[in-house]
């Protein structure tokens, strides 16, 4: 089954303690990017890959790491984090005519 | 600044009519458009995509697309009250990449 993954789907976390949520996926997709979705600012990316080792910049890159190793694995990294990084985060997949696929989700809380 | 605009709702339709939603976006030379189902607490699902002037029929959605009015839209026929949700409207705005600029959606409710 074509499949994104995200884990963790759901982590509570203090100020300044690092964290890595993971993204797979089984599609053997070149594209992968990261978004957070936010109460009346809808969906804004955070960094992109257009294939290994291949990473930019999205909108709202500020406080995050990602690295591309592997074409199946994206992590999105918080080294530092803080409170308005509370946020549902989604990791999303595309090949072809430009169509990207949208893992499940994870809900992040910084307190 | 590349925008991409959503009316945010809530759009209400009774059960069985026609829900019409619509965007607008900055970027004249924008070539893909895609439309996004989000159900509450849910990821986003691709419903549809459309590339060129005119519609696309998919089922019971149907995608308008009008360049020189920078416009599309989407029309649910014979709305039930599963296709309650969030519609996000994406655009790629950058010819050759993948980058994609979200609407930030709107809200239809279908009233049983």
């Amino acid at each position: 089954e074509a499949q994104v993954t995200q884990n963790p789907r759901y982590l509570i976390t203090v100020t300044g303690k690092k964290l890595t949520v993971t993204c797979s996926q089984n599609m053997n997709h070149e594209y992968m990017s990261w978004y957070r979705q936010d109460p009346g600012l809808g969906l804004r990316q955070i960094y992109y890959s257009m294939n290994v080792e291949v990473t930019d910049k999205g909108d709202v890159p500020e406080g995050y790491k990602v690295s591309r190793k592997e074409k199946r694995n994206f992590p999105l990294i918080l080294e530092s984090p803080s409170p308005n990084q509370t946020s549902l985060y989604f990791c999303a997949t595309g090949q072809g005519a430009y169509e990207q696929y949208f893992g499940p989700g994870t809900r992040l809380t910084v307190t | 600044q590349k925008e991409v605009e959503q009316n945010s709702g809530p759009l209400s339709v009774p059960e069985g009519a026609i829900a019409s939603l619509n965007c607008t976006y900055s970027d004249r030379g924008s070539q893909s458009f895609f439309w996004y189902r989000q159900y509450s607490g849910k990821s986003p699902e691709l419903i549809m995509s459309i590339y060129s002037n005119g519609d696309k029929e998919d089922g019971r959605f149907t995608a308008q697309l009008n360049k020189a009015s920078q416009y599309v839209s989407l029309l649910i026929r014979d709305s039930q009250p599963s296709d309650s949700a969030t519609y996000l409207c994406a655009v790629n705005m950058r010819a050759g990449s993948y980058q994609l600029t979200f609407g930030k959606g709107t809200k239809l409710s279908v009233i049983p």
